[in-house]
């Protein structure tokens, strides 16, 4: 079946710092992608995502780009900044038979961003 | 004013009792969805519904169930709740436009419901 992993977090960085997010995939067929972001008290809200092979996606900095031959959609910020902590979640949607339309989510990373 | 709702936001509540979560969407979706979220294990899947006549489950459905009343209204039941239903729970929705799973969810804020 489809899943995907993440980096195992916590991911603790200084402001300014470059951010990756590493995240791979396995699924039937091409996927659609997509990065959420949990902020403190939130439910999800999409970031990014990628519909076909070689799209970057792009929101707020944040940039990532299918890789089809790679199997990954790793999440990049040249520059983070203290809002930006939060929990990152990579997610694909099913192109599969009943799996049609569903997300299947990697289990996220925890990123704290110091002053 | 948000367009995902979910009540309540906190429950707490004993192992036998019977729970329903209810979530509300303003946004005109068909499709909506169950998630329970749990430390080190990202959203699984609990059930989703297409549209209102159609329900389906997802990979975690044992002991759980739903009811779509209305395209805006989906709620969650756990029958007998148990320790391990101890778990943030969220809806989401989704409205497919072009054919493809391309569509964005829109997540509500969230249930923390605790089963002692």
């Amino acid at each position: 079946g489809d899943s995907v992993t993440q980096m195992e977090g916590p991911v603790t960085l200084s402001e300014e710092a470059f951010l990756t997010i590493n995240c791979t995939y396995t699924a039937t067929g091409y996927p659609s992608l997509f990065w959420y972001v949990q902020y403190p008290g939130e439910g999800l809200q999409l970031l990014l995502k990628a519909t076909k092979a070689d799209d970057k996606g792009s929101n707020k900095g944040f940039e990532a780009t299918y890789r089809k031959e790679t199997t990954s959609f790793h999440l990049e910020k040249g520059s983070v900044q203290v809002s930006d902590s939060a929990v990152y979640f990579c997610a694909l949607s099913s192109l599969s038979g009943t799996s049609y339309g569903k997300l299947t989510f990697g289990q996220g990373t925890i990123l704290t961003v110091h002053p | 004013d948000a367009d995902v709702t979910q009540t309540p936001r906190n429950r707490i509540t004993k192992t036998g009792k019977r729970i329903m979560l209810e979530c509300s969407q303003t946004k005109g979706h068909d499709r909506m969805y169950w998630y329970r979220q749990d430390p080190g294990l990202g959203l699984r899947l609990i059930y989703y519904s297409f549209d209102v006549k159609d329900i389906n489950k997802g990979e975690i459905s044992d002991g759980y169930s739903v009811s779509r009343q209305a395209q805006a209204k989906f709620s969650l039941s756990l029958e007998s709740a148990i320790p391990n239903q101890t778990a943030l729970y969220f809806c989401a929705t989704s409205d497919p436009t072009s054919g493809r799973a391309t569509d964005t969810q829109y997540f509500g804020p969230g249930t923390r419901l605790t089963v002692l």
